[in-house]
């Protein structure tokens, strides 16, 4: 079975550029988040979504960090303008129905990203 | 807000010697998963404790939920090296909020 896809793997930008990431959920499951992973900050949450609708967006860092699920298979990460630091892995991870939290998170391959 | 601790945030053992992490939560947890990230790879789910002092095995991994049910642990008996990676506790308190802990990172001398 599929697991969940992210692309790229690797972005390797100049600060000021817009970048964006791209998650394909499992088949069938209901919840997507996307998380940013650093050194220092260690694995945090950025957004969720339920049914396709963002339910917690509160880790966002900041405006220039935009999420959206158009549809149950596709989600986009878009950071807009990038900076330097901003660079971390972003992993994109699916959950199958159930309370938020209570099932297991399913989690892609990440993108490394790197903003020069 | 909610917060998960984790301890230690390094160990390095000898193949073949045990090896525990503890996780710690400020709230209590309705339930708590345990993930394992190997070195350049992503998290995978390793189990979930809902009960009050739950205790779960998988071969060499013990994972334990505390009584209180806001702090759990995970031992590992007899390490191999295969068992290098980071472990995440997870945890979700009753007000669906939803946070990893920062992880323990273990190193396995041969």
């Amino acid at each position: 079975d599929a697991g969940v896809i992210q692309s790229p793997r690797h972005e390797v930008t100049e600060m000021g550029q817009e970048v964006t990431l791209r998650c394909k959920p499992i088949s069938g499951h209901d919840y997507l988040f996307w998380y940013r992973q650093t050194m220092m900050r260690g694995l945090e949450l950025l957004i969720y979504f339920n049914n396709n609708v963002p339910i917690d967006d509160s880790g966002m860092p900041e405006d220039r960090f935009s999420a959206k699920m158009p549809n149950a298979s596709f989600s986009t990460l878009k950071i807009q303008p990038s900076e330097p630091r901003d660079s971390a892995v972003y992993f994109c991870a699916s959950s199958p129905t159930g309370q938020v939290g209570h099932q297991p998170q399913h989690f892609g391959d990440g993108t490394r990203l790197s903003i020069l | 807000g909610q917060q998960v601790m984790q301890i230690p945030q390094y160990q390095h053992v000898q193949e073949g010697e045990d090896f525990t992490t503890y996780c710690n939560s400020s709230t209590t947890l309705s339930n708590i998963q345990w993930y394992k990230q190997r070195p350049g790879g992503h998290p995978v789910f390793l189990i979930q404790l809902v009960k009050s002092g739950e205790v779960k095995k998988q071969k060499r991994l013990t994972f334990q939920f505390g009584e209180a049910k806001k702090n759990s642990s995970l031992h590992i008996t007899a390490t191999q090296t295969t068992d290098v990676g980071t472990y995440f506790c997870a945890g979700r308190n009753y007000g669906q909020n939803f946070v990893f802990g920062p992880g323990t990172r273990l190193s396995v001398l041969p």
